[in-house]
């Protein structure tokens, strides 16, 4: 079965800009969870969206935002990029309850020049 | 506070060589333990993961982690490393086995000397 897809793989913005990642969770996966990886600050949850519901959030700013559509698909925006934003953004979906695995995407790479 | 410890930021090993990789954690509640690789411009594949049970246990790729409460650690081990094996290896710890909140160590990258 085809695994998460995380789009565009690359991508590249100005300060003060914004930009919307985009993330197609495995078929059937209604659990959506998204991390930023950096070298200074390593792998750190953002939030996770659950029947389009934000579900858990972890300690980021307000500029860091996301939404889950009906089909499972999430999408996370990030207004007023700034240059610490710049990093690998993973997406990770999951079956919920017990005993799941969480499969990641391969990620969108951000840089904010 | 809720932490996970790798205490070696890289590694190298010879092909053919045992592998024994360090995570000692912090955690409130009893956790989910994991440990992912993530091979370069790549996501994270779950190797092997803890919840209760057998302390020893068996992943993929020929990995096995042992997990010992009293040290809080849950270390990554291998026999026998092969050159495909050079990646970065994170341990983690969660209240969910799911993507949620997922507490990450800062990985060791390991590499495979010929």
């Amino acid at each position: 079965k085809a695994g998460v897809t995380q789009t565009p793989r690359y991508l590249i913005k100005t300060r003060g800009q914004q930009v919307t990642l985009s993330c197609s969770p495995i078929s059937g996966h209604r659990s959506v969870s998204w991390y930023q990886q950096t070298p200074g600050q390593g792998l750190q949850f953002l939030f996770e969206y659950f029947s389009e519901t934000q579900r858990n959030k972890g300690n980021f700013p307000g500029r860091f935002s996301g939404r889950q559509f009906s089909n499972s698909r999430s999408e996370m925006n990030v207004s007023t990029l700034e240059l610490g934003d710049s990093a690998l953004y993973l997406c990770a979906s999951s079956l919920d309850g017990e005993n799941t695995e969480a499969f990641f995407g391969q990620g969108t790479r951000l840089t904010v020049v | 506070a809720q932490s996970v410890t790798q205490p070696d930021i890289h590694i190298t090993v010879s092909e053919g060589a045992s592998l024994e990789l360090r995570c000692n954690y912090s955690y409130g509640a009893t956790p989910y333990l994991f440990w992912y690789v993530q091979s370069p411009g790549q996501g994270l594949q779950l190797l092997l993961k803890y919840f209760s049970g057998d302390t020893l246990v068996q992943g993929i790729k020929g990995f096995e982690a042992e997990f010992k409460r009293s040290q809080s650690s849950f270390n990554l081990r291998k026999p026998s490393v092969h050159w495909s094996d050079a990646a970065e290896y994170f341990c983690a710890v969660a209240q969910y086995s799911s993507a949620s909140k997922i507490i990450f160590g800062s990985g060791t990258r390991l590499s495979i000397r010929p």
